[in-house]
């Protein structure tokens, strides 16, 4: 029944050590989104594909890179991870980007620690 | 012009209460205002959206008051439960699709 799924759902890695998220989704949306979540905030968009147009937010570092090799799998790379990344990294579908009654779907999340 | 601004962030009623958490906005071209709510470690779930075309919607304890002139919206939880306790997060959607999302409102519902 998951449509958004998440994986993993825990990550521990260390300073510096790559580390990639992976998203994948059932509803064959067109639109995939990575947030990121620190704690008592709200979600922060990192970027989004429309199909395969990828669209980064002006204030995402470059330290964060993502890929979507098809339409149900998006992947969030975390170059050199520092202790100011350890969030929970959320990500979100939907159908289309400006349909009126459109909704983005939430997957439960990856909370990555930083040692 | 793209924020939106969550009040209060954070609230403590009794079981049964009416929990109210209030949002407002600036740009009049937002289109699309849903509310999630989120429990500890979870991703956020939607939970009741409306379009500003209508003053309010309901769905089941949960009601969205919209109001288009003053550019508020809020949400209302009836009969709430302990079950209920958990962050709240109103948004609301740009043109290009982006939803814009509030400070978040951390509710606790005594038993």
């Amino acid at each position: 029944d998951a449509m958004v799924i998440q994986n993993p759902r825990y990550q521990v890695t260390q300073f510096g050590k790559p580390v990639t998220l992976s998203c994948s989704q059932t509803l064959n949306h067109n639109v995939m989104y990575w947030y990121q979540q620190k704690s008592s905030q709200a979600p922060k968009l990192l970027f989004h594909y429309y199909d395969k147009d990828f669209n980064n937010e002006a204030d995402t570092p470059d330290n964060f890179q993502s890929r979507r090799p098809n339409t149900s799998f998006c992947f969030l790379d975390i170059r050199s991870p520092g202790l100011g990344d350890a969030a929970m990294y959320l990500c979100a579908t939907s159908r289309e980007s400006s349909r009126r009654t459109d909704t983005q779907y939430f997957g439960p999340g990856t909370r990555l620690t930083v040692l | 012009q793209q924020q939106v601004k969550q009040s209060p962030q954070s609230l403590i009623v009794q079981k049964g209460g009416i929990p109210i958490i209030n949002c407002a906005y600036e740009n009049t071209a937002f289109d699309y205002f849903p509310w999630y709510q989120q429990f500890p470690g979870k991703g956020p779930a939607l939970l009741i959206a409306i379009r500003p075309d209508v003053s309010e919607k309901k769905e089941g304890r949960f009601t969205i008051s919209f109001n288009k002139s003053a550019k508020q919206f809020s949400l209302h939880i009836m009969d709430s439960q302990p079950g209920d306790s958990a962050t709240y997060f109103c948004a609301a959607r740009n043109q290009g699709g982006k939803l814009i999302f509030g400070q978040g409102t951390e509710l606790s519902v005594k038993p």
